[in-house]
């Protein structure tokens, strides 16, 4: 069965340095997505991605952050200057999109844990 | 915006019990809702979804109810067995087609 991957499952930074989350998505998926996970607490949206430009992003995403899809098969998500509160997991997902824009599953990889010294 | 709420963030039941996660939603013109299970270390994985034209969907040993009256929504597994110990959100599609995500119940099965 297809799925979401990411590497690495575990990145350990100093604060202010710059990191990349790296995902492959589903390979006939058209949406792709960031999402963070603080210890202990909810899931939340950070940005969607489709058509190679951002198509929502949340408060969160402030402008340390980017995402790029390099080639045709990985998206990355940039942190430029890591702050200890960006400790979190990551999570990237994708989907298919559907028939007339209607939503459709999102399918999650399974993380990577950002740890910021 | 949307938000979501949970219930009861942990729930303990007997292997071989049913168990009802429940999930409260804000957004009246929310469409789509999806339960997911995440096992520690792991990202959530999908369990079912429901879409709002429906008030039930049922799936292999679980059944998502939903009722738009009172925006709430429930997971129920049934004869819950120790592989359904995890945390379990439920996540409701906004404009965008981004997750709102509930705060999880950790569901814990005694043997």
């Amino acid at each position: 069965e297809p799925e979401v991957t990411q590497t690495p499952s575990h990145q350990v930074t100093q604060m202010g340095q710059e990191v990349i989350l790296r995902c492959v998505p589903i390979s006939n998926h058209l949406y792709f997505y960031w999402y963070r996970q603080i210890l202990g607490q909810k899931v939340e949206f950070l940005v969607s991605f489709y058509n190679n430009e951002i198509s929502e992003k949340s408060e969160i995403f402030d402008d340390q952050f980017s995402v790029e899809r390099p080639d045709g098969s990985n998206f990355t998500l940039k942190i430029r200057s890591t702050k200890l509160e960006d400790s979190a997991m990551y999570f990237c997902a994708s989907r298919l999109l559907g028939l007339a824009g209607a939503a459709d599953t999102q399918y999650f990889g399974p993380g990577t844990r950002l740890t910021v010294l | 915006g949307e938000s979501v709420g949970l219930h009861l963030p942990t729930l303990s039941v007997q292997e071989g019990d049913n168990s009802i996660i429940n999930c409260a939603y804000s957004n009246s013109a929310s469409d789509y809702f999806i339960w997911y299970k995440q096992e520690s270390g792991k990202g959530p994985q999908f369990i079912i979804d429901i879409r709002s034209n429906m008030d039930k969907r049922q799936g292999q040993r679980v059944t998502v109810l939903l009722n738009k009256t009172v925006k709430h929504l429930s997971l129920q597994i049934a004869a819950t067995q120790p592989g359904d110990s995890a945390v379990y959100f439920c996540a409701v599609n906004n404009a965008g087609n981004m997750l709102t995500f509930g705060g999880g119940t950790r569901l814990m099965v005694k043997p």
